[in-house]
């Protein structure tokens, strides 16, 4: 089975500094990988998906990832966060059978001033 | 255009009764899928619907849940006789295409169950 793994539970920045979120897979067949950002009472938005093309996606409000299969990972960067960055964020690979996602337990992201 | 939509948005219920939660997918779109998100964890898929199919029901937990989209585009999920353990964020997703990997799958805003 496919699943992903997101180190660290919370993750808080500065306003203005690096974001890093990492999230590490393991899958028996080539990844579909997914990035989705939860706001408070609101449901998922895609960020961005990696669908063996490039290696380093890029996706909305500046947001990219990079797929490393020496690494299984496919950490979440953005080279400046914003206050309003603050949300929790989903890591998901995309199941062999019908395209179910299989999500990790997310990451909370803080950006203080 | 319109998104995918979910009602009630909150839902308490007591202990032992039966709840049925709507989700309206974007028109048109064929695949569709229900997660449950507990408090503090990500989304475990439910089931999944290839318009009025249900080709997978592996994720419900319970012979108590239930779910149908009988004509291809509204889905309603149901669970009888509630228990606590069946506090969650219920959430809704579609997509276009047809058990695609790569397809993205558009979120509703979700349905929060409390049961007391």
């Amino acid at each position: 089975a496919q699943s992903v793994t997101q180190l660290g539970s919370h993750v808080s920045v500065s306003e203005g500094a690096l974001v890093l979120l990492r999230c590490n897979y393991s899958s028996s067949v080539p990844p579909y990988l997914f990035w989705y950002v939860q706001y408070p009472n609101q449901g998922l938005q895609l960020l961005l998906k990696y669908t063996s093309a490039a290696t380093l996606v890029k996706g909305i409000n500046g947001f990219e990832a990079e797929f490393k299969k020496s690494e299984t990972s496919f950490h979440l960067t953005k080279p400046s966060a914003h206050m309003s960055d603050a949300a929790e964020y989903f890591c998901a690979v995309s199941d062999f059978s019908f395209s179910a996602l299989n999500f990790g337990k997310g990451t909370s992201l803080l950006v203080t001033p | 255009g319109a998104g995918v939509s979910q009602s009630p948005r909150y839902k308490v219920a007591k202990r032992g009764q039966d709840v049925a939660l709507r989700c309206d997918p974007i028109s048109g779109h064929v695949s569709l899928f229900w997660y449950q998100q507990a408090l503090g964890q990500g989304p475990e898929f439910l089931t999944y619907f290839q318009n009025e199919a249900q080709l997978d029901k592996s994720g419900l937990p319970s012979d108590r849940f239930f779910a149908e989209r009988p004509e291809g585009s509204v889905s309603t999920l149901k669970i009888q006789r509630t228990q606590q353990e069946d506090s969650a964020v219920y959430l809704c997703a579609s997509s276009s295409r047809t058990g695609s990997r790569t397809d993205t799958q558009y979120f509703g805003p979700g349905t929060r169950l409390t049961v007391l």
